[in-house]
This record gives structure tokens, sequence and C-alpha cells, in this order.
């Protein structure tokens, strides 16, 4: 595997379900992020991890909850969702003040 | 706070054609880094440039090119002689720290290239 990898690729989910999302980068980065991207909106930073400290968490709810147990793996644990958190969500790695590279998203849908 | 406005929300040419995205931005910061992604139909963002504030060369790469212009705020990326594999929705994106903090994009342009 080369680059930024996330599984899955696609998830459907009930309201009361819990999930999670994977995330791994295989760049040798030491920065790690998470993205939402919603319909005709910006893309949304959710969280960011230096060196597997959470710096930085722009007032995400607490139904998506964040880990990451090594630089070079992230997850995003996810319980008692909305519909209105479909979306794609996106993860980034970086090396520490150089540009992020993507993953290919996972395409959430709540029901 | 910052902000980063591209007004085209979609631009449709026909193949061959020159193309011009527009960015523009806002920040109270001196220093900072500007960013353009492009994500395909995959979805997937592919890194395209970054820039810092202290930079204002244009930069050439191939058929793409990038205008910085510090007093207007902007930083304009231009397609030459268009393709169809150029359609993607592009995003412009403002960060700090080299881009390692969260970066704050713009809306994005779904550039459609017909042929």
């Amino acid at each position: 595997e080369t680059g930024v990898t996330q599984t899955p690729r696609h998830l459907v989910m009930g309201m009361t379900n819990k999930k999670s999302l994977k995330c791994e980068q295989h760049l040798g980065h030491n920065a790690m992020y998470w993205y939402k991207q919603s319909a005709k909106k910006p893309l949304e930073l959710m969280f960011v991890y230096n060196f597997k400290e959470q710096t930085e968490n722009n007032s995400v709810p607490s139904r998506f909850s964040p880990e990451c147990p090594n630089s070079s793996h992230l997850f995003l644990h996810l319980h008692t969702l909305q519909p209105e958190d479909s979306a794609l969500y996106l993860c980034a790695s970086s090396q520490l003040y150089n540009e992020q590279f993507f993953g290919p998203g996972t395409r959430l849908t709540v029901l | 706070a910052q902000k980063v406005t591209q007004a085209q929300t979609e631009i449709s040419v026909v193949e061959k054609e020159d193309v011009t995205l527009d960015c523009v931005y806002e920040t109270r910061d001196t220093t900072y880094y500007l960013f353009w992604y492009k994500q395909p139909p995959s979805g997937e963002l592919v890194f395209l440039i970054r820039r810092n504030s202290f930079d204002e060369q244009n930069e050439i790469s191939g058929r793409y090119s990038w205008n910085f212009q510090k007093s207007t705020s902007s930083f304009n990326f231009t397609i030459t002689a268009s393709q169809v594999v150029d359609s993607a929705v592009y995003f412009c994106a403002l960060g700090y720290g080299g881009g390692a903090d969260g970066l704050t994009f713009g809306k994005g342009t779904h550039l459609i290239i017909q042929p």
C-alpha cells in the first residue's frame, strides 16, 4: 500500500449504530487530520493530530470521537449519528510544516 | 479569522481553451501558505501546489500556472490548452505552519472540459 488509505470506502449506518472509520498513512508523516466534506459546503477540518497528540478540535460534536494510536493510524469512532452527518469523510497526513496528502475518503450515509 | 473565496461555482469550456480559476483569501497573519488541490470524480484530493506568503513569484508547471498577488489577496490558477482529463473540482486552501495545521478550504470550482 502507498499513500493514504481509508476503510471502508462506503458505509451506511442507522442512527443508533456504532461504527469506526480507519485511516492509515504509509508516507512516514507525523501529522494526521480528519475533514468532513458535505454537499455544497467547503471541506471542514474536524481534528488534527501532531505526533499522536490532538492539537485541534473544531467544535465537533461528541458523537464523533477520534483516536490516534500511532503516527500511522487514525480512527474516527461514530455513535448516535444524525442524518445531517452524511458526508464524505477525508483523512489526510503531512510531514510537519509541509503540504497535506489526502486519502480517497469514506462516503458515509446515515439513515 | 481566515477565509477563502472561490466565486466561480462551475466553469465549462471546450477542450484546448485556456481557463483561469479565481481564489481570494482573507487572513490577518503575515505568514501563511496557499494551496491548490484537485478532486477528480474518484474523490481523492490531489495536491497541486503550495506557496508561502513571502514568495510572490508566479509558478509554471507544464500547462498549469499560478499567479499570486498579495496586493489583491489572490492566488489564481490557470490551465493552458485544457484537456478533458482536467475536468474536476479544484479547491484553493489557506494554511499556517506550512500546512501542518488544518487547512481552510474554499467551496471549490467545478471545471468541466468538453471535448
